[in-house]
């Protein structure tokens, strides 16, 4: 079974710019949720879909942005980028949501640098 | 405020002998715990998890305990082999309040297993 798949793996964007991370979930896994990482901070929630609907959200500014296809697949966007934007954005998508906990499973991230 | 705190930062360990991770949290709301593994360039895996309603868990060399009345946590690896050696988060959910997928990620504790 093919795993959680982030792309790009690396990005490169000027301070201003926006940018659109993408993931796309284990097959049957209809919960997607993004996290930051970076080295001061940590891994921090940034929000969860589930069936389209943003279902929680963290406390990041309204520059953080995501959605959810009918396919399960997630985007992220970032407009109006900063300095401290730059970290390690991570996807993690879990099984169907039924109310009972199912842990969650991390792509490899998309490595964001801000200049 | 950190809710879920790791206080070391790095452990270092002889081959086969057993490592010992610790984790604190503050919020009792928090019913549902997980511990993740990270190897560079790569995202968390999920290796463990247990209920507030339980205080053990355990999954072949990996035991996860849990001191409710401590808010306290911890996993034993046994034994521990060098491939273990990678960055250890403790993750907190709170399913009533924060949602089943939020997760609060402690700051991680880097284990080194030496031969």
């Amino acid at each position: 079974k093919a795993g959680v798949t982030q792309t790009p793996r690396y990005l490169i964007k000027t301070r201003g710019q926006q940018v659109t991370l993408s993931c796309s979930p284990i097959s049957g896994h209809r919960s997607v949720s993004w996290y930051q990482q970076t080295p001061g901070q940590g891994l921090q929630f940034l929000f969860e879909y589930f069936s389209e609907t943003q279902r929680n959200k963290g406390n990041f500014p309204g520059r953080f942005s995501g959605r959810q296809f009918s396919n399960s697949r997630s985007e992220m966007n970032v407009s109006t980028l900063e300095l401290g934007d730059s970290a390690l954005y991570l996807c993690a998508s879990s099984r169907p949501g039924t109310g009972t906990n199912s842990p969650l499973h991390f792509g490899n991230g998309t490595r964001l640098t801000v200049t | 405020d950190q809710q879920v705190k790791q206080n070391s930062p790095s452990l270092s360990v002889q081959e086969g002998r057993i490592s010992i991770l610790n984790c604190d949290y503050t919020n009792s709301m928090f019913d549902y715990f997980l511990w993740y593994k990270k190897y560079p360039a790569e995202g968390p895996t999920f290796l463990i998890s247990i209920s507030s309603i339980k205080d053990k868990n355990e999954d072949g060399r990996f035991t996860v305990f849990l001191n409710k009345s401590a808010k306290h946590l911890s996993l034993h690896i046994v034994p521990s082999q060098p491939g273990d050696s990678a960055v250890y988060f403790c993750a907190a959910s709170a399913t009533f309040s924060g949602g089943y997928n939020k997760l609060i990620f402690g700051a991680g504790t880097r284990l080194a297993v030496h031969p």
